[in-house]
């Protein structure tokens, strides 16, 4: 089963709005981080969040981390076309020692 | 991340034939990881190696595959007698050190087709 699971599974939203992306996790983390995924491309890292932490910014990102309920959310604000990507959550557990565990992603569309 | 340099970009074999993909850390790294991403799947860690080691292979499969990371050159992830089932993205990502709470830096992957 997925350590790191992504909700929605796709997201369509007009130019300008906020999009929401969440990820839910089993077991217990050291960190949690954001990466983007663009069509054929690798990924680029967006923040991490440690768990002693609650909330981080950066740009027009917004990460959430509540280690109570094994959840993060993404916040994208002003959403762009260029935000166009699917977006996957990654934890430090239950992908080998040193492995981070991935979900399948958000597939978020921005349309113009 | 374009500093993680991967290559081949795009490779096709025929089943039975080998894959043998390369990668080159940023510069300045010395802990390499191999991961694989199926159509419409996240990323699944395969193995961890710093210079000349091994650190973790935990998510390598049993056979067929392996990986090594010379004090000279690339790090390399070798698959035999591949199937099918092994077309996917191949990500390499490095990081300056080991451990998963530091930023790791993916490269743009290599894309294996088995025919």
């Amino acid at each position: 089963s997925q350590q790191g699971e992504e909700d929605p599974q796709a997201l369509s939203i007009q130019e300008g709005e906020n999009a929401t992306m969440n990820c839910s996790y089993k077991t217990s983390i050291n960190n949690l981080q954001w990466y983007r995924q663009n069509s054929g491309r690798g990924l680029v890292h967006l923040i991490l969040i440690r768990s002693n932490e609650r909330e981080k910014h950066s740009g027009r990102l917004r990460v959430t981390l509540d280690t109570s309920k094994k959840s993060s959310s993404l916040l994208i604000t002003a959403s762009r076309a260029a935000d166009t990507a699917s977006y996957f959550c990654a934890t430090d557990a239950g992908g080998g020692a040193d492995g981070l565990t991935f979900g399948k992603g958000t597939h978020l569309i921005i349309q113009p | 991340n374009a500093g993680v340099m991967q290559n081949p970009r795009h490779l096709v074999r025929r089943r039975g034939q080998e894959a043998r993909l390369r990668c080159s850390p940023m510069k300045g790294h010395s802990h390499v990881y191999w991961y694989r991403q199926l159509p419409e799947e996240g990323l699944k860690f395969m193995v961890y190696l710093q210079k000349e080691n091994i650190i973790d292979e935990s998510g390598m499969p049993k056979e067929r595959f392996s990986a090594e990371f010379p004090k000279e050159g690339p790090s390399i992830l070798r698959i035999q007698q591949v199937v099918r089932g092994d077309s996917a993205a191949y990500f390499c990502a490095s990081s300056a050190t080991g451990g998963t709470g530091n930023t790791i830096y993916f490269g743009e992957g290599s894309w294996l087709t088995v025919v």
